[in-house]
Parts: structure tokens; sequence; C-alpha cells
């Protein structure tokens, strides 16, 4: 069965400030990858995908995410973040060719402080 | 720009209690989804359905839940009778193929 792991739990930042924001997964396969976001009050947003191809994934917002497989790891990064970043991230993976229920992570509550 | 669509955002019922969440998934969309969230815990899957029946569930689906489309348009989830712990926050998504999935917004369920 597949996992998902994120290892920060709350981060807070001021404006301005990079972000990366740690995920990996376990699963003796290939996978879809994806990083969705949740703004207060809202539904879950996907904001990047990985599905093949470039390893480095460019979403919405000046999101990206890099999947290195060796590592079993796809890091969502922001250079530059802004007070409205200010979510809950999570990400979550599917087997490639199977079924197609996504897992996720715990999820990551980042602040972004003016 | 199309989007799932839930109702009723919120539901309170008794301990014992049927409860019906529905769901209008994206139009073209043929996989449907099922997910849920306790809370301060993460998002789980609960059942996938494609082409009128289950593809998939997991081991929180027993049977005192079920889905169903019983329209063209709609998708609702039922739980027979409620215990304490299927309090959550229940999401319900759909796909055009296999992978991006677009979720909605979700129903709070509190069982008393």
């Amino acid at each position: 069965a597949q996992s998902v792991s994120q290892h920060n739990h709350h981060v807070i930042l001021s404006e301005a400030a990079s972000l990366e924001l740690g995920c990996n997964y376990s699963y003796g396969g290939t996978v879809n990858l994806f990083w969705y976001v949740q703004y207060p009050g809202q539904h879950l947003q996907l904001l990047l995908k990985y599905f093949s191809g470039d390893p480095l994934v460019k979403g919405i917002k000046g999101f990206e995410a890099e999947f290195i497989k060796s590592k079993f790891s796809f890091n969502l990064r922001k250079p530059s973040v802004q007070w409205s970043d200010t979510a809950e991230y999570f990400c979550a993976v599917n087997p490639t060719g199977g079924g197609n229920k996504l897992t996720f992570g715990t999820g990551t509550q980042l602040k972004v402080e003016l | 720009e199309p989007e799932v669509t839930q109702t009723p955002s919120h539901q309170v019922t008794q301990m014992g209690q049927e409860v019906i969440l529905r769901c209008v998934p994206i139009s073209n969309h043929l996989y449907f989804y099922w997910y849920r969230q306790i809370l301060g815990q993460k998002v789980e899957f609960l059942v996938s359905f494609y082409n009128n029946e289950i593809s998939e569930k997991s081991e929180i689906f027993d049977d005192q839940f079920s889905v169903e489309r019983p329209d063209g348009s709609n998708f609702t989830l039922k739980i027979r009778s409620t215990k304490l712990e299927d309090s959550a926050m229940y999401f319900c998504a759909s796909s055009e193929y296999r992978g991006e999935q677009f979720f909605g917004p979700g129903t709070r369920l509190t069982v008393l």
C-alpha cells in the first residue's frame, strides 16, 4: 500500500521568504504526484501535478515541485511567498495504471506573516 | 469554470440516523469519489465509482456506507446508521479520466 509523509506540520514564514515543503512517498511502483492547497474556508484545489516527463513541474501561483525518483520525494517550492499563500498544503499520490484513489499526506499548515 | 458542488454544507444528525450526502460532479467527468477528513487528521479515500459501479473502496467503507448515481447528474453517499466516529468533513471529487481529481467544498457531518 502506498503512503505519503509530510514532515513539516506547521510552517511560519514572513512575506518574501522562500518556501520548501517536503513530501516523501512509499510505493513499489510508479506513481502520479499531486500538490493540493486548501485556503481557509475553501475546498481543495490542485496546485500542480506530475505524471511523467520533466521532473520539475510548474503550477499555479508561482509554485513548482521537483520529483526526485531516487529519493521518493516531490517537494513543493516557491521563491517568494505572499500573505495570500496562507493555507494548508497536501501532497498526494496515486499509482499509475492502477486504481485512482489518492493517498494524502497529513498536510502542512503554512502561515505567512506580513 | 465548472466545479463540483455538494449539499448540504453542514449536516447535524443523531447517532443511529441515516444521512445522505449529495454531490453534483463536473458534467463530462466519468470517475467519482468520496473522501473524508476527520478533524485534525489526513484526507482519507472512501470509495471510487465508475461506469455505475464501485471500482475501489477502502476498509473504512463498510456495509454502513453506500453510493449511488440516481440520475445523470447526482452522486450520493449514504450512511445507514451513523456513529459518533463518522463525524468528519466529507469531500466529493470527480475526474474526467485517471488523473487530476476536482474536489467539492465538502459537507461537514456532525453526529451527536
